[in-house]
């Protein structure tokens, strides 16, 4: 089973909004990752974890907030977001995070941000 | 330094047809090049990726070739169905890091 699953898959709030962003996988994966990614644009790396531990923060901005409860698990919790923060959220994770370790991408979350 | 160009923007062929996308790099560190799938709401999906150890490297009807002198890779799809309509992503990563360096997508039409 190659499949990674996220939730909601659309979510619509507004900018006072606290909300949260689910991934999971079973394929007994160490790193998962976030993406953003805007329509027509290719995914764009927000932050890595690699067995648990945050290793990736790609400078994103400290109202997007990960957590990694466990090693099936990832969250992005969400809060005082903008307008141009709507986009695609995709979730991916890989073996261990590795040069030749495939990342294997979920359907992704379509937030708008009103 | 990190830019994959990808080339081009957009493609329509007809059924049958060959189609053929083009990625460009600058960073020699690059050493794993994969391509991915995406159609519409859904995530990317890897296609087929290849290291600078080949030059080609096929999968069925997908086909990777790769130049590491021109810093080049490039893939063919042959006999081109309506099913492969989708948008196409090059990737690249060196093995220092777990970072993708995402190309800017083709979108694939391919007319019955």
């Amino acid at each position: 089973d190659t499949e990674v699953t996220q939730t909601p898959k659309h979510l619509v709030m507004g900018m006072t909004n606290k909300k949260s962003l689910k991934c999971e996988q079973h394929m007994g994966h160490r790193a998962m990752y976030w993406y953003k990614q805007k329509a027509k644009k290719p995914p764009e790396l927000m932050f890595v974890y690699s067995y648990e531990k945050l290793s990736i923060n790609e400078s994103v901005p400290s109202r997007f907030s990960p957590e990694c409860p466990n090693s099936s698990l990832l969250n992005l919790h969400l809060h005082a977001l903008q307008p141009e923060d709507s986009a695609l959220y995709l979730c991916a994770s890989s073996l261990e995070g590795g040069l030749s370790d495939t990342q294997y991408f979920g359907p992704g979350t379509r937030l708008t941000v009103l | 330094q990190q830019q994959v160009k990808q080339s081009p923007q957009s493609l329509i062929v007809q059924k049958g047809g060959i189609s053929i996308i083009n990625c460009a790099y600058e960073n020699t560190a690059f050493d794993y090049f994969p391509w991915y799938q995406q159609f519409p709401g859904k995530g990317p999906a890897l296609l087929i990726a290849i290291r600078p150890d080949v030059s080609e490297k096929k999968e069925g009807r997908f086909t990777i070739s790769f130049n590491k002198s021109a810093k080049q890779f490039s893939l063919h799809i042959m006999d081109s169905q309506p099913g492969d309509s989708a948008t196409y992503f090059c990737a690249a990563s060196q093995t220092s890091g777990s970072r993708l360096t995402f190309g800017e997508g083709t979108q694939l039409t391919v007319n019955p």
